[in-house]
């Protein structure tokens, strides 16, 4: 499956716990995305790298959240300190630019609870 | 503040019916518009893309239409199928975020097409 991949894809945490994520792009893919749904919505945007660089944060990241993509492959978001509100899926996609196609191609997601 | 809505969240209609489903944003500096399909527990799969200076996109059974100076955009569905079935997103990029590429998404049609 040369797709946008998500590890793990469900996560159930007690509510002060840290809990990472992990987003592989498909291959030469220049831009990585992460985004949040909650029950009943859309994704709402996170943040976004091109190649390493981390290059905007929403204001939904609170300094709780950090996200890195060290090589400009994989990405990890880590949530520090969960609280319930952070219960939702965690959305990672993918983008070549340069290329004429404004195209994103989205993972199946990480589900996380908070109790 | 971009806003994308989608009325209604939810629709049933029996099998072969002809459907539309409606989207609608705010405002009309976008650079393109897309429609999303998702499935319970897989990520979203898009299905088509408008460009600024499209009228619409077909693709098989699907027709998507855009409207730029009224805000809204249709997905068309002809003689539904249950596989049909699944919740519907529609997402916009505003001319300003053209290059990074930061989607805004209304909240979803969920629809059920009956056998």
């Amino acid at each position: 499956d040369t797709g946008v991949s998500q590890d793990p894809r469900h996560k159930i945490t007690k509510r002060g716990q840290n809990v990472t994520f992990r987003c592989d792009p498909i291959s030469e893919h220049n831009r990585l995305y992460w985004y949040r749904q909650t029950l009943g919505q859309g994704p709402e945007f996170l943040t976004y790298f091109q190649n390493e660089a981390q290059l905007e944060k929403s204001r939904l990241l609170s300094d709780r959240f950090s996200a890195e993509r060290p090589k400009g492959s994989f990405s990890t978001l880590e949530i520090q300190r969960t609280e319930q509100g952070d219960s939702a899926v965690y959305v990672c996609a993918s983008r070549l630019t340069g290329q004429g196609i404004d195209e994103q191609f989205f993972g199946p997601g990480t589900r996380l609870t908070v109790l | 503040k971009q806003e994308v809505t989608q009325i209604p969240a939810a629709l049933s209609v029996p099998e072969g019916e002809n459907l539309v489903l409606n989207c609608s944003f705010t405002d009309s500096a976008i650079y393109n518009l897309q429609w999303f399909r998702q499935d319970p527990g897989k990520g979203l799969t898009s299905l088509l893309l408008i460009q600024s200076s499209q009228r619409e996109q077909t693709s098989g059974r699907l027709n998507a239409s855009l409207d730029k100076s009224s805000g809204r955009s249709t997905l068309y569905i002809a003689a539904s199928q249950p596989g049909d079935s699944a919740t519907y997103l529609c997402a916009v990029l505003p001319d300003g975020s053209s290059n990074t590429g930061k989607l805004i998404f209304g909240q979803g049609t969920t629809l059920q097409v009956k056998p």
